[in-house]
């Protein structure tokens, strides 16, 4: 069955540290998400994707974030310069061009920033 | 305000007994409901989906839900429970449109007693 993938699963950066973090997306599907969630909280939507550019971010994506699909399979979340706060759970996801409304999640990027 | 809450976060339930999760929530638009597990480890896995017509709603693994707009709720029920069903339920909130956010719940855990 085909599934998200997501790299690095778990990541310990220093804070003021850039990371990026990485998926591959179902190669059929062409709307892509991240969302995250901060330990103990809700699931937050981040930023959805699509045809090279982005379709919905939340202010939660401000200057800090970026997001690109470099190729033809990867879709990357870039922390410019992390925070402590910037600690959580990020799921990549992805859905087809059909309105069905279902995601496709992957199985989360782990941030620690210390 | 969108919001979806769900006011259990930890519940605990005898293999073989019944289960509702409660899930409530407010959206200014017709809501499309999704209900996701996430077992230890794994990626978000959508349970069922709940878009228009009948209001009970079949999905995987032998769940079902029930939408009642007068009550903007959406509970999730399994008539009998397997130690198997031990993760985290999330209910979320959005549009059939492709490309736009999902509001999550909290999150409930679910954990199966033998």
């Amino acid at each position: 069955e085909p599934e998200v993938t997501q790299t690095p699963s778990h990541q310990v950066t220093q804070m003021g540290q850039e990371v990026i973090l990485r998926c591959v997306p179902i190669s059929n599907h062409l709307y892509f998400y991240w969302y995250r969630q901060i330990l103990g909280q809700k699931v937050e939507f981040l930023v959805s994707f699509y045809n090279n550019e982005i379709s919905e971010k939340s202010e939660i994506f401000d200057d800090q974030f970026s997001v690109e699909r470099p190729d033809g399979s990867n879709f990357t979340l870039k922390i410019r310069s992390t925070k402590l706060e910037d600690s959580a759970m990020y799921f990549c996801a992805s859905s087809a061009t059909a309105n069905t409304g279902e995601l496709f999640f992957g199985e989360g990027s782990r941030l620690t920033v210390l | 305000a969108q919001s979806v809450t769900q006011p259990d976060i930890h519940i605990t339930v005898s293999e073989g007994a019944s289960l509702e999760l409660r899930c409530n929530y407010s959206y200014g638009a017709t809501p499309y409901l999704f209900w996701y597990v996430q077992s230890p480890g794994q990626g978000l896995q959508l349970l069922l989906k709940y878009f228009s017509g009948d209001t009970l709603v079949q999905g995987i693994k032998g769940f079902e839900a029930e939408f009642k707009r007068s009550q903007s709720s959406f509970n999730l029920r399994k008539p009998s429970v397997h130690w198997s069903d031990a993760a985290e339920y999330f209910c979320a909130v959005g549009t059939i449109q492709a490309g736009t956010a999902l509001i999550f719940g909290k999150g409930t855990t679910l954990s199966v007693s033998s």
